[in-house]
């Protein structure tokens, strides 16, 4: 089971603005870089943002990531139908032992 | 282009093993840290392994420990993971994981994925 909490499922209309939390503690998310995931129906994950809150090249500004404390946050403005996607936070714990990378429980994003 | 491809998949009865292969292309592979990370039927993404550009650090989930072993080549561009006495739970996609230089816990390049079955 996953150390990271993300709410199930989020949902809002063409145009609108979705956030996805990301629940952890001082082990993982507290002390260390959040990652986000996007990923499409029967696709591999892609990275959405990393380093909290900065985006590779070629993903649009549509998407933003910030933290504070031990939860993260992804937001999606302007949503758009090819959005609709699960998304997953993923970052590095130290509690459990030595090296051990977790994901969140994963958001369904559904565009109405 | 950059790429990962998997490899290795398959259907396996329960107790046996089955080793993985990741081809990595379009980049300087011997510079990365490499992961796998498997997805089972339905559900949400779960970090396998993680090995050093080097090979010399090496980690495990919980729930692998003991059972799988990740190692690569770096003269081959190849990223393995030896699975034995695998068991129905580990049925998944297994993706590798390229993790980004400087960025850790980015994992910016996925394979497409290979889908390994546990059963009789």
């Amino acid at each position: 089971q996953s150390v990271l909490t993300q709410p199930p499922s989020v949902s809002a209309a063409p145009g609108q603005k979705v956030t996805i939390s990301c629940s952890g503690s001082s082990s993982n998310i507290g002390n260390n870089y959040v990652s986000w995931y996007q990923q499409l129906p029967g696709t591999a994950p892609k990275l959405l943002i990393y380093d909290n809150n900065k985006r590779p090249s070629g993903i649009p500004d549509r998407f933003s990531g910030s933290k504070s404390g031990t939860s993260a946050t992804l937001g999606i403005t302007g949503l758009q139908t090819g959005d609709e996607a699960d998304y997953y936070c993923g970052t590095w714990d130290s509690s459990l032992s030595a090296g051990n990378y977790v994901f969140g429980t994963g958001t369904k994003v559904t565009v109405l | 282009e950059v790429q990962l491809v998997e490899s290795g998949g398959g259907l396996v009865q329960p107790g046996g093993s089955l080793r993985l292969s990741c081809a990595a292309s379009g980049f300087t592979f011997s510079s990365y840290e490499m992961n796998w990370v498997r997805q089972a039927p339905g559900k949400g993404l779960e970090w396998v392994s993680y090995i050093s550009s080097s090979g010399s650090t090496i980690y495990y989930a919980d729930s692998v420990k003991g059972r799988f072993t990740i190692s690569r080549d770096n003269a081959k561009n190849s990223l393995y993971l030896q699975m034995n006495s695998l068991r129905a739970e580990d049925t998944a996609v297994y993706y590798c994981a390229r993790e980004a230089q400087l960025e850790p816990g980015a994992f910016d390049i996925w394979g497409q994925g290979t889908m390994v079955t546990v059963s009789s």
